[in-house]
């Protein structure tokens, strides 16, 4: 089953609001992921996070990878409607190529 | 192809019935995951491949679950005796050399009736 918790479930904003959403775990992972899924599609990796405390960013999109390494925030700046969607994060614990867990997703709404 | 190909995109069968789902991966990709993702959850890890050895079988439920690729490139995966609890969208996932980057494909909704 899932061992990430997402926050939050869901979330109503208007265009041009920036948008926060986070996700914690109770054990540790090495690499933290966020990724965008649209209607009838299969997610799409937007940032990928490597290091305990690092903080990156892609375009609008900010991300860190929490110091303890249990947790991770993801920011959207200025959102726009393209941005609606359902965002998930994922951990990753051993070497590249093993099994991601993914969050539940934070369904968002984008209000032009 | 350009992207990871999934068939068929959708999957009514009678419980009870054996079904495969196929994937056919990005060429080239070495590493090729199934993930099974329940209604308003993100998706749940299954197997994992790279080449044609199966790397990860952990996250199969049960041994109604298989999973192969023969060749190193298409990979199906098989669900015996059918059960209504196995109705999900099932997405493949394919990676160059085993990277974060994995690119998922449209998957297969399975619906068991």
């Amino acid at each position: 089953g899932q061992q990430l918790n997402q926050s939050p479930q869901s979330m109503f904003i208007q265009e041009g609001e920036d948008v926060s959403m986070n996700c914690t775990s109770s054990s540790i992972f090495n690499t933290w992921l966020w990724y965008k899924q649209d209607p009838g599609e299969g997610p799409v990796l937007l940032i990928a996070l490597y290091k305990a405390g690092e903080l990156t960013s892609n375009g609008r999109l900010t991300a860190q990878f929490g110091i303890t390494r249990k947790d991770s925030f993801l920011n959207i700046s200025a959102s726009i409607p393209s941005d609606v969607g359902i965002y998930f994060c994922a951990g990753l614990r051993g070497a590249s190529g093993s099994r991601l867990t993914f969050g539940e997703g934070t369904q968002l709404t984008v209000n032009p | 192809g350009a992207g990871v190909s999934q068939s068929p995109r959708y999957k009514v069968t009678k419980r009870g019935q054996d079904v495969a789902l196929r994937c056919d991966p990005i060429s080239g990709h070495v590493s090729l995951y199934w993930y099974r993702q329940a209604l308003g959850q993100g998706p749940e890890f299954l197997t994992y491949f790279n080449y044609e050895a199966q790397q990860d079988k952990s996250g199969l439920p049960n041994d109604r679950f298989s999973a192969e690729r023969p060749e190193g490139s298409i990979s199906t995966l098989t669900i015996q005796r059918t059960e209504q609890r196995d109705s999900a969208m099932y997405r493949c996932a394919s990676s160059p050399n085993g990277g974060i980057e994995a690119f998922f494909g449209q998957g297969t909704r399975l619906t068991v009736v």
